[in-house]
């Protein structure tokens, strides 16, 4: 099956210190990414929605320059945490549409745990 | 705005009993909804999709139903073994490959 990773899978950082997270599907192409947080004992929420080559679209109350987005390529998306703080520390999890299966063939990477100290 | 919701939002049963998860989301017109399961600290595998012109669909132990008019879904799972032990999380899309909205999720812990 489609497998979509994420490196790291951990990282405990400093505050103030900027961490990127990448989101890659390793065996299929993605024109569609989606980044979401987690906090504990709550959903996922939505973050932003990353097109290959464009311009990657925020949730309402998602901070843009705080958490950059950057889809490059079909197989890879990275977000960057910019000036983290503790209450940044959260469960990030991207997914990954198939551009070649049905547009809700969505697969999910593993997750990053973030600890901002 | 679409909202999920789902009690209980934890779940303590012996192995053997069958349970239902509940599911409710408050904009009907919705265009699929998907249950997942997640073990903790990792991340999401998707158990079974339900197009919003299904009423049901069935994977081995597990049955998914769906009321759109009402806004319900429920997840039946049949003779629960500890394996099954895990957070269910249940969400639905809007739209054609839209992003899907999740609830908070039902933990489970089937004792053996």
């Amino acid at each position: 099956g489609a497998v979509v990773s994420q490196h790291p899978s951990r990282v405990i950082c400093k505050s103030g210190t900027s961490v990127k997270i990448e989101c890659r599907s390793l065996d299929f192409q993605a024109t569609t990414m989606f980044w979401y947080r987690q906090f504990p004992k709550q959903s996922l929420m939505l973050m932003a929605t990353s097109n290959e080559g464009s311009k990657a679209t925020y949730e309402q109350g998602v901070e843009k320059d705080k958490f950059l987005i950057n889809h490059a390529s079909l197989t890879l998306s990275t977000l960057t945490v910019t000036s983290a703080h503790p209450e940044d520390s959260s469960f990030y999890i991207c997914s990954a549409r198939d551009r070649l299966a049905g547009v809700d063939t969505q697969y999910f990477g593993p997750g990053t745990r973030l600890t901002v100290l | 705005k679409q909202e999920v919701t789902q009690i209980p939002a934890a779940l303590s049963v012996p192995e053997g009993e069958n349970l239902v998860l509940n599911c409710s989301f408050t904009d009907s017109a919705i265009y699929n909804l998907q249950w997942f399961r997640q073990d903790p600290g990792k991340g999401l595998t998707s158990l079974l999709l339900i197009q919003s012109s299904q009423r049901e669909q069935t994977s081995g132990r597990l049955n998914a139903s769906l009321d759109k008019s009402s806004g319900r879904s429920t997840l039946y799972i049949a003779a629960s073994q500890p394996g099954d032990s895990a957070t269910y999380l249940c969400a639905v899309r809007n739209g054609a490959g839209t992003a899907l909205i999740f609830g908070k999720g039902t933990t489970l812990s089937v004792s053996s």
